[in-house]
């Protein structure tokens, strides 16, 4: 069972409003993720983070922005947000192990609709 | 650059079995992965197989890795409709990164 959140699971909310997503993990791991996912179901790397005060951009340009000040939060923010920041928002944290591979853990997901 | 490419959709009667497909571009990846996303969920790990293995075997899960071709494949016998979801193939190139690229996803639709 995977020990990582999201909150909220969905959230309808209007253009122009600052939103911040939460993710938190209770496993210790060092690297957390954003990724965003497109209806067409493909996954987009939007941000990372290697432990606390490091943050970095992923693949896909985004305008949010994430901070990592403690291990186990990693929350991404909108500061105005517009209708084509709708999307699904999935966070994941992972633990490397060289012996086993690295296993990603994801939270549940936010479905969130800018109108 | 870094690619990983998978068929869109996949559609098999309840009882037989499934085959999804993933190519890959980068040979360096040391294991390779298989997730799930059930509907309204995150991804879930599957199985992986490390990288110098041809086959892996784990209950109805079957991975097969053919690395001169950089394919990778995972059967599901006996699809159940509880398969039915998106699986998505993954590695980790060896870039000191520690960055997943995941394909492309495939939706698997069980027909009872």
């Amino acid at each position: 069972e995977a020990d990582i959140y999201q909150t909220p699971r969905y959230l309808v909310i209007g253009t122009g409003k600052k939103i911040t997503l939460e993710c938190s993990q209770t496993m210790g791991h060092d690297k957390m993720y954003w990724y965003q996912q497109d209806p067409g179901m493909e996954l987009h790397l939007i941000h990372y983070s290697y432990g606390v005060n490091s943050t970095e951009k992923g693949d896909l340009s985004s305008e949010s922005t994430v901070s990592r000040i403690r291990t186990e939060h990693f929350p991404l923010t909108l500061e105005s947000a517009r209708p084509s920041h709708t999307s699904q928002y999935l966070c994941a944290s992972t633990l490397t192990d060289g012996a086993m591979g690295t296993e990603a853990f994801f939270g549940q997901g936010t479905r969130l609709t800018v109108v | 650059g870094e690619d990983v490419e998978q068929s869109l959709f996949l559609s098999v009667r309840e009882g037989d079995s499934s085959v999804i497909n993933c190519t890959y571009t980068d040979s360096s990846s040391t294991y390779l992965y298989w997730y799930k996303q059930e509907p309204g969920a995150g991804l879930q790990l599957l199985t992986y197989i490390f990288s110098n293995m041809d086959m892996k075997q784990d209950q109805r899960l079957t991975v097969l890795l053919n690395k001169k071709d950089k394919h990778l494949s995972l059967r599901i016998a006996d699809t159940q409709t509880g398969d039915s979801a998106i699986y998505f193939c993954a590695e980790i190139p060896f870039s000191g990164t520690y960055k997943y690229i995941f394909g492309t996803g495939t939706r698997l639709k069980v027909l009872a």
